[in-house]
């Protein structure tokens, strides 16, 4: 069963840090994204990547946030310098090629939380 | 993004059947219906999806009305594991593929 891996499982960090949270998608997919979920909250969309570039980004991926795919296996996300309110679940997603697939696969997340 | 309309919770009996409705009046023709659950301290995990005619795989059956303008997700023998928040979501497949995800059916199931 192909798997997506996030590390690390949980990161805590000082209000101000950078951190960079790092995911592994499956081999062949092509499309991946980032989702954060506060605790007790709704799962929310943060980013979509394809081609090498981000594909579409919601309002709370401002420019504290990015994303890169340094070496064709890795997909990672970089918060530039942690708020509070930044603590939550990140996950990590993939799919595949072809405008029929549409079964993502989610990483077991990263709880970042921000001191 | 169009929206789905799902119970908070839903209650079930280990082994018997669960039937979780989803309505979704606002569906574009290029929407598929996706169902998705999330199991306490997990991440989100594919269940099934279709977009118009029924679907049945190894975990689950999704039942679409003819107007696709609800759709239900059966488990026919529920156990203690499928006991999660469920989510009913529309998107398009590929590039134009994006999951918003709502409140879910929370779904307990009694042994």
């Amino acid at each position: 069963e192909p798997e997506v891996t996030q590390t690390p499982s949980h990161q805590v960090t000082q209000m101000g840090q950078e951190v960079i949270l790092r995911c592994v998608p499956i081999s062949n997919h092509l499309y991946f994204y980032w989702y954060r979920q506060i605790l007790g909250q709704k799962v929310e969309f943060l980013v979509s990547f394809y081609n090498n570039e981000i594909s579409e980004k919601s309002e709370i991926f401002d420019d504290q946030f990015s994303v890169e795919r340094p070496d064709g296996s890795n997909f990672t996300l970089k918060i530039r310098s942690t708020k509070l309110e930044d603590s939550a679940m990140y996950f990590c997603a993939s799919l595949g090629a072809g405008r029929m697939n549409t079964e993502a696969f989610f990483g077991q997340g990263t709880r970042l939380t921000v001191v | 993004d169009a929206k789905t309309t799902q119970p908070n919770s839903m209650e079930s009996n280990e082994e018997e059947p669960v039937h979780l409705p989803c309505n979704h009046s606002t569906i574009s023709g290029t929407d598929y219906i996706h169902w998705y659950r999330q199991l306490p301290s997990q991440g989100p995990e594919y269940v099934i999806h279709g977009l118009t005619s029924n679907v049945n795989n190894r975990m689950a059956s999704l039942a679409i009305a003819e107007d696709r303008k609800s759709s239900t997700l059966i488990l026919h023998r529920a156990t203690l594991r499928d006991a999660a928040v469920y989510y009913c979501i529309l998107s398009g497949g590929g590039s134009n593929y994006k999951l918003t995800f709502g409140k879910g059916t929370l779904l307990t199931v009694n042994p």
